[in-house]
């Protein structure tokens, strides 16, 4: 079992749509959670950064963690065209290390 | 300012040469670590240089290997290159400072097919 879990979809949702995509995870060491979208052929952008549980908002985007059912969430309100990509979670523990354990990545695609 | 920068950003080698591809941090930051992504297997954790030490590696063969220079920038290597070393490799930069709040940045990869 992987420590990370994704749906990798295609996820297909009209302009204007609230998308919702979530990640669970095994270990409960993980302390730092991120989300990254990678457009096709390009590195992953961070998106959002967040430490621990709560909700974290960003313009159209939001992350959500809950560390006591280990399961993380972006919503991205009124979606684009331009937001179809693929977004892949990321995590890690509270040490000094850089280690990142990702999931496989959520395809989004939003059409006009 | 400048994010992370990855050369060559394209390569094509043949089975058993070896390749070394090279990355610049943001500047500032003092952590590189490198990361493979194949479509049957994600993004998968190589190792993590931090002042010129490795402190971290995942779980590849030897054949992988990377240093870190004192100005922070990294390079990787494989030896003996299989077809399924192709990949696209990205380097991750970030401050690495003590209370592990670190936000951490990607390059945009180099993509290495092996014939």
């Amino acid at each position: 079992q992987k420590e990370v879990e994704q749906d990798p979809g295609p996820l297909s949702v009209p302009e204007g749509a609230i998308v919702s995509l979530n990640c669970t995870y095994s270990n409960s060491a993980f302390q730092y959670f991120m989300w990254y979208r990678q457009y096709s052929r390009k590195g992953p952008e961070l998106l959002m950064y967040t430490y621990s549980s709560g909700n974290k908002e960003d313009g159209r985007f939001t992350a959500q963690v809950d560390k006591s059912s280990k399961y993380i969430s972006l919503f991205i309100r009124d979606s684009q065209p331009s937001d179809s990509a693929t977004y892949l979670c990321a995590m890690r523990r509270s040490t000094g290390f850089q280690k990142l354990v990702f999931g496989t990545g959520t395809r989004l695609l939003v059409s006009p | 300012k400048a994010g992370v920068t990855q050369t060559p950003r394209y390569l094509i080698k043949t089975r058993g040469q070896q390749v070394t591809l090279s990355c610049s941090p943001i500047s500032g930051h003092r952590s590189v670590s490198w990361y493979q992504q194949t479509p049957g297997q994600g993004l998968q954790f190589l190792f993590e240089y931090f002042s010129e030490t490795q402190r971290n590696k995942g779980n590849f063969p030897g054949r992988f290997s990377g240093r870190q220079f004192s100005n922070s920038r990294s390079e990787m290597n494989v030896s003996t290159l299989e077809l399924g070393d192709s990949a696209l490799y990205l380097c991750a930069s970030s401050l690495a400072r003590l209370d592990s709040g670190n936000t951490i940045y990607f390059g945009e990869g180099s993509w290495l097919t092996v014939v």
